[in-house]
């Protein structure tokens, strides 16, 4: 079983939807990320927590929210979801010690009509 | 405004020959780089870092130099598999200990 699990993996959606990205893990990490993924823009980080009580925004922040709703799991929700938030979301988690190293999710492409 | 770059969007490079993918920063102050692989429909996975207090890393076939005075970093793949054929990310921590990656090079190594 995968360490990083994300859910839903695809999702098409309309504009001004609530959307909810799932992220779950079993490595035991504290440490866990959400980032998107654009054509010719890379990662960029929207929110991480450093532990459950400790939530912080990342470059892109604006239009999302989270939920870090037990060490194991962090949701990141899209309250109404725009066409530019169309993009491939992925979660990751990490240890304090060895935050360099991340371990990341399979990824959710969502798509926002 | 991109701290992160990889000018590179693409590179071809023969099975056992070296395979160099390069990024530049513009932030004096990050003080760790990476370099992660992915593959399509998968996640990304981390692959070889480096201290800024260092200027090389070596890891099996993987390489990894750092040019502070240059702000640069490089990788070097040898000799390049066909496996290798991926999409490679460089990445940088900030002084707040966020991570700023690139735009991604996509590694063809052909057989």
């Amino acid at each position: 079983d995968a360490d990083v699990t994300q859910t839903p993996r695809n999702r098409i959606t309309k504009t001004g939807k609530r959307i909810m990205l799932e992220c779950s893990q079993t490595k035991g990490h504290d440490r866990m990320y959400w980032y998107r993924q654009d054509p010719g823009l890379g990662l960029r980080l929207i929110y991480y927590s450093f532990d459950v009580k400790d939530i912080n925004k990342g470059e892109i922040s604006d239009g999302y929210s989270v939920s870090r709703q037990a060490q194991a799991k962090f949701s990141l929700s899209l309250e109404s979801a725009i066409p530019n938030q169309t993009a491939l979301y992925f979660c990751a988690t990490s240890e304090p010690d060895r935050a360099y190293e991340q371990f990341f999710g399979p990824g959710t492409r969502l798509t926002v009509l | 405004d991109q701290q992160v770059k990889q000018n590179s969007p693409s590179l071809s490079v023969q099975e056992g020959r070296i395979s160099i993918l390069n990024c530049d920063y513009t932030n004096s102050m990050f003080d760790y780089f990476l370099w992660y692989k992915k593959y399509p429909a998968e996640g990304p996975t981390f692959l070889i870092s480096i201290s800024s207090i260092k200027d090389k890393n070596e890891d099996g076939r993987f390489t990894v130099f750092l040019n502070k005075s240059a702000k640069h970093l490089s990788l070097h793949i040898v000799p390049s598999q066909p496996g290798d054929s991926a999409v490679y990310f460089c990445a940088a921590r900030s002084e707040t200990y966020k991570y700023i990656f690139g735009t991604g090079t996509r590694l063809k190594v052909l057989a």
